[in-house]
């Protein structure tokens, strides 16, 4: 049973460009959350899609911005990109509050911006 | 969301139980208590969660404070394969993950 798949694993852009980053969700979930985390730091919440919709924002600009589709992979859009933006971008799926069930995380792509 | 406390790091030898504890006093009554642990060079792992009961599977054991204020992951026997940053969190509806700074469980032989 294939867990959560990321792509790319590793991604090099350079400063005001913009990247796409993709999720496969473990099979049966229809939930699909991001997170970027900075080296040395927890991963910090991007946002949340269920039903194709964003359901829940942390704390983040508009330059990032995502898509649900019909069969509930996702992506993860970034625009005008910032040295800052440097990390490792995390997907996780799951069931559509279901509090009493896990989370399942991919490996991560690991975003670096020159 | 609710505030968790946990130490930063912890030591333990191969072979030893370790209990990682965590704070929590601010949750609300119907905040499911997860704990994930994130090994280096991957993503986090889900490793236990619950509600108000005592819970075990596999991995682990997670004691549930009876005002449900503190928990503690129980590793019954640590083995280097447990070295990593362990992460509490508590859960609202509809659930948000939002990690803290979690201990970073360091495993001796």
């Amino acid at each position: 049973d294939a867990g959560v798949t990321q792509s790319p694993t590793h991604l090099i852009k350079t400063r005001g460009q913009q990247v796409t980053l993709r999720c496969s969700p473990k099979s049966g979930h229809d939930t699909v959350s991001w997170y970027q985390q900075a080296l040395g730091q927890g991963p910090q919440f991007i946002f949340q899609y269920y039903e194709e919709e964003e359901r829940q924002r942390g704390n983040f600009p508009d330059r990032f911005s995502g898509h649900q589709f019909p069969n509930y992979s996702s992506e993860l859009n970034v625009n005008a990109l910032l040295l800052g933006d440097s990390a490792l971008y995390l997907c996780a799926s799951s069931l559509y509050d279901r509090g009493n069930y896990g989370y399942t995380f991919g490996s991560g792509t690991r975003l670096t911006v020159v | 969301d609710a505030k968790t406390t946990q130490p930063n790091s912890m030591e333990s030898n191969e072979e030893e139980p370790v209990h990682l504890p965590c704070n929590h006093s601010t949750i609300s009554g119907t905040d499911y208590i997860h704990w994930y642990r994130q090994l280096p060079s991957q993503g986090p792992e889900y490793v236990i969660h619950g509600l108000t009961s005592n819970v075990n599977n596999r991995m682990a054991s997670l004691a549930i404070a009876e005002d449900r204020k503190s928990s503690t992951l129980i590793l019954h026997r640590a083995t280097l394969r447990d070295a990593a940053v362990y992460y509490c969190i508590p859960l609202p509806p509809p659930d948000k993950l939002i990690f803290g700074t979690g201990t970073r469980l360091q495993v001796f032989p």
